[in-house]
């Protein structure tokens, strides 16, 4: 148990689909982050939240709609994908500001888009 | 633009070996370093973290080191075991356009065979 938990595991939808990733985190981190694993190329990161407020979207397509309602959730949001966004998608939440502390991840959504 | 490169990308040792995994990063700006743990398929699991004032950190039989001027980590594995194989990624945490991030290398693929 790492203290984010991720739904749901896997995940296969088709291009005109709509779904939605959530992620959990319990540790009382003030900071949340979308990151995408694609086969052979480093994590990528996608969007940071920091107290609530999107800080950071990083030329991420408006095909994926982050939403954070309170410090503890974060989900993103997919509709219209295309077979390319097919990779793990994970979320970390860390401690940001004067004490820096690790950052955990959560398992994981394996999406696969048909 | 901070890049983090690790060495080698796969690596095959016989079990009971000690072995090195190497990272570098190329702006010393950084908050802290982390290694990680990352299993097929699965999520990333936190092994280590070195914040920017340590010199090394220790956790059973893994030991890793940051030399923060030169842009080089280290991570030692004693006394390899087939269930240390995975991979294993690196990644600095640091600010840049505005917000923390971490970012990561590509990873080395371990392989320790019985």
């Amino acid at each position: 148990e790492t203290g984010v938990t991720q739904t749901p595991r896997h995940l296969v939808m088709g291009m005109t689909n709509k779904k939605s990733l959530k992620c959990e985190q319990h540790l009382g981190h003030n900071a949340m982050y979308w990151y995408k694993q694609s086969a052979k190329k480093p994590l990528e990161l996608m969007f940071v939240y920091s107290l609530e407020e999107r800080v950071e979207n990083n030329s991420v397509p408006s095909r994926f709609s982050p939403e954070c309602p309170n410090s503890s959730h974060l989900f993103l949001h997919l509709h219209t994908l295309q077979p390319e966004d097919s990779a793990l998608y994970l979320c970390a939440s860390s401690q940001q500001g004067r004490v820096h502390t690790e950052a955990f991840f959560g398992q994981g959504t394996r999406l696969t888009v048909v | 633009k901070q890049e983090v490169t690790q060495i080698p990308a796969a690596l095959s040792v016989p079990e009971g070996e000690n072995l090195v995994l190497n990272c570098s990063f190329t702006d010393s700006a950084i908050y802290n370093l982390q290694w990680f743990r990352q299993d097929p398929g699965k999520g990333l699991t936190s092994l280590l973290l070195i914040q920017s004032s340590q010199r090394e950190q220790t956790s059973g039989r893994l030991n890793a080191s940051l030399d923060k001027s030169s842009g080089r980590s280290t991570l030692y594995i004693a006394a390899s075991q087939p269930g240390d194989s995975a991979t294993y990624l690196c990644a600095v945490l640091r600010t840049q356009g505005g917000s923390e991030k971490l970012v990561f290398g590509k990873g080395t693929k371990l392989t320790v065979n019985p």
